[in-house]
């Protein structure tokens, strides 16, 4: 099974601020994703990253994949309190929607 | 608007008790899955299915068994709750089998088993 390791697991942080959540692994992905999930709620996918050195942004959120495709990353641009919630990567090793999830970072923005 | 609808938010079991949840879909998706959610550990896939009576192990199906009579369903049993089941457990959705499509979940069933 491969693992994803996110880091850091909590994060609280005032309005305003900038922040990046790490996913890293041993495995090469074909594809990465990124959900977020707020309380109360099931995971609702971000964005899907499918090229080695792909970035791309969703407002104030950049996502990129690594070159090498093991490794991605989430960047969050002056962050709200709308964006609190638990982040999870997910990747895809090419079994088909069988996903891997990361273990995920709890991120909590306060005024 | 797509759904992923679990059927119990909360539950409160006996050991030893034999639990359902249930998971319906509208969307028409081939595939369905069943995820058990704890703190500092993620999503981990318990089992999955890609069509109708058709079932796969994920990485922690000890415990648990499942059953797809019908396309938009997709249930989890657990034949004897134990203490360790004690969890959230989130059903999701998705069409495609190749390349990784979006994961459409449910609301998700905490489970408490004394």
């Amino acid at each position: 099974t491969q693992l994803l390791e996110q880091s850091p697991q909590f994060l609280s942080i005032q309005e305003g601020e900038n922040l990046t959540v790490y996913c890293n692994s041993s495995s090469v992905f074909s594809s990465l994703q990124w959900y977020r999930q707020e309380p109360g709620e099931g995971p609702v996918l971000l964005v899907t990253v499918v090229t080695g050195g792909e970035v791309k942004k969703l407002k104030r959120l950049t996502f990129q994949f690594g070159d090498a495709r093991k490794d991605s990353s989430l960047h969050i641009t002056a962050a709200q309190p709308g964006d609190t919630g638990l982040y999870l990567c997910a990747g895809d090793a090419g079994g088909g929607n069988k996903l891997t999830f990361g273990t995920g970072t709890q991120l909590k923005v306060e005024l | 608007d797509v759904k992923v609808t679990q059927s119990s938010r909360y539950l409160v079991k006996r050991t030893g008790e034999k639990v359902f949840l249930e998971c319906v879909q509208d969307m028409d998706h081939e595939n369905m899955f069943w995820y058990r959610q704890d703190p500092g550990l993620g999503l981990r896939l318990i089992y999955f299915s890609y069509d109708v009576k058709m079932k796969e192990k994920g990485d922690i199906p000890e415990g648990y068994s499942v059953s797809r009579e019908k396309k938009e369903r997709f249930s989890l049993i657990l034949e004897s709750a134990s203490t360790n089941q004690t969890s959230m457990y989130l059903c999701a959705s998705t069409r495609s089998r190749g390349l990784a499509g979006e994961l459409f979940f449910g609301e998700g069933s905490r489970l408490t088993v004394l």
